[in-house]
């Protein structure tokens, strides 16, 4: 079954340094999002991507935050300069937009952020 | 603004009984999707059954089913027989009308199995 995949699992990086979360959707899907869920807290909404550019971004989403799908398979989540709150974990998800279950969003299985 | 309310942050019910999970949410929208994930403690999120506001059945997908009452606005998850790997956290989640939105999850329930 296919499925959303995220590199790496878990990144440790040091305050003020830049990390780069991949992602590969699920291969025909055409909706992409990135969320985050600090420690003990709900998921948040971060961005949302459809046709080469952003849907929508929340107010998370600040300019410290982009998005690019440099290819036909990665969608990948940079943030340049990391803060000490932007430890969490961060999801990708993906979804068709097409048939009965075009609506459902798929997650990857989230990429756990340290920064120290 | 779309909203979501989970009342019950942990839950503890023993195996094979059956168990609901509360969701009630708040939209102005006229169309509008419900989702409920698993988040079991390795964190990854998985996506358990979707009710869309304009269908006229209750979701179901094997043990899970989805008790959709529009007039109440509630969307509670219904799971028959639980089981150990049932332990877990749930979210409730909606989407709005437009169909690239977002969702917007509750906050979650922590159910707990008991043997």
């Amino acid at each position: 079954e296919p499925e959303v995949t995220q590199t790496p699992s878990h990144q440790v990086t040091q305050m003020g340094q830049e990390v780069i979360l991949r992602c590969v959707p699920i291969s025909n899907h055409l909706y992409f999002y990135w969320y985050r869920q600090i420690l003990g807290q709900k998921v948040e909404f971060l961005v949302s991507f459809y046709n080469n550019e952003i849907s929508e971004k929340s107010e998370i989403f600040d300019d410290q935050f982009s998005v690019e799908r440099p290819d036909g398979s990665n969608f990948t989540l940079k943030i340049r300069s990391t803060k000490l709150e932007d430890s969490a974990m961060y999801f990708c998800a993906s979804r068709s937009g097409q048939g009965s279950l075009g609506d459902t969003q798929y997650f990857g299985p989230g990429t756990r952020l340290t920064v120290l | 603004a779309q909203k979501i309310t989970q009342t019950q942050p942990g839950m503890f019910v023993q195996e094979k009984e059956a168990v609901t999970l509360d969701c009630t949410y708040d939209t102005s929208d006229p169309s509008y999707g419900l989702f409920w994930y698993k988040q079991p403690s390795s964190g990854e999120m998985i996506f358990l059954i979707y009710q869309g506001s304009y269908d006229q059945q209750n979701a179901t997908e094997g043990r899970y089913s989805l008790n959709f009452q529009k007039a109440r606005k509630s969307a509670n998850l219904v799971i028959s027989a639980s089981q150990l790997g049932d332990s877990a956290m749930y979210f409730c989640a909606m989407r709005g009308v437009n169909r690239d939105d977002k969702i917007i999850f509750g906050k979650g329930t922590r159910l707990h199995i008991l043997p």
